[in-house]
């Protein structure tokens, strides 16, 4: 079945700086991936998606990139902000399945 | 998600009871899953329904039940025969239109054993 594995467990950046999550899934069929941002104690809210058809998407500090041939997919986090310290969580999904399979997530710690 | 509600916030079990998760939304979403979260870790899925009096078992169904007679609503039962129930439980639901779709959570329900 399908598998995502997620990098890395934590990460902690200064303020300003980028911060980059990386993910690998298994199954070559997938071909939606969402990404998730969970505050403590919170539920985890989309942030950002990208489909297998499109190979960048931005929005505004955030971006995610798709590389299909290696299956795995980046979110990437411009000029962090002491609130984005959270847990991301990546995730994947094939087509014509309802079942996300998510990655072990990243807790991120934005240093002010 | 804000059409998505849990309730209670919190719950507390007793040993051998059973005890029920409320999960309603009013987004017109045909799908609804149920996922635990235990401290630290990440989500895993209990059971999904993508249609009203039908559900599938997800990878950890052992010690759950669940109903869905009304689109909106999909009660999660936590049964007895769970023997490590505590954790955050996580309702979410999603459009049906043909797959790889958005999938919105509700707020949770923090289950703890008394």
């Amino acid at each position: 079945g399908e598998n995502v594995e997620q990098h890395p467990s934590t990460l902690s950046v200064q303020e300003g700086d980028s911060a980059v999550i990386k993910c690998t899934y298994s199954d070559s069929a997938s071909n939606y991936f969402p990404w998730y941002k969970q505050e403590l104690g919170k539920r985890p809210q989309l942030i950002i998606d990208i489909r297998s058809n499109v190979g960048e998407k931005k929005d505004q500090r955030i971006a995610v990139t798709l590389n299909k041939t290696a299956k795995h997919f980046s979110l990437h986090i411009t000029e962090t902000q002491p609130e984005d310290s959270a847990v991301y969580f990546c995730a994947a999904v094939r087509e014509s399945s309802y079942k996300l399979i998510f990655g072990s997530g990243t807790r991120l710690l934005v240093r002010p | 998600d804000g059409g998505i509600t849990q309730s209670p916030k919190y719950l507390f079990r007793k040993e051998g009871q059973n005890v029920t998760l409320s999960c309603e939304q009013n987004l017109n979403h045909d799908a609804m899953y149920w996922y635990r979260q235990d401290p630290g870790q990440g989500l895993r899925l209990i059971y999904y329904s993508q249609i009203v009096n039908d559900f599938q078992k997800g990878d950890i169904a052992e010690g759950y039940s669940v109903s869905r007679e009304k689109k909106e609503s999909f009660p999660l039962t936590v049964t007895s025969a769970q023997k490590n129930p505590t954790a955050f439980y996580l309702c979410a639901s999603s459009i049906m239109t043909g797959g790889g779709e958005t999938q919105y959570f509700g707020p949770g329900t923090r289950l703890l054993v008394l």
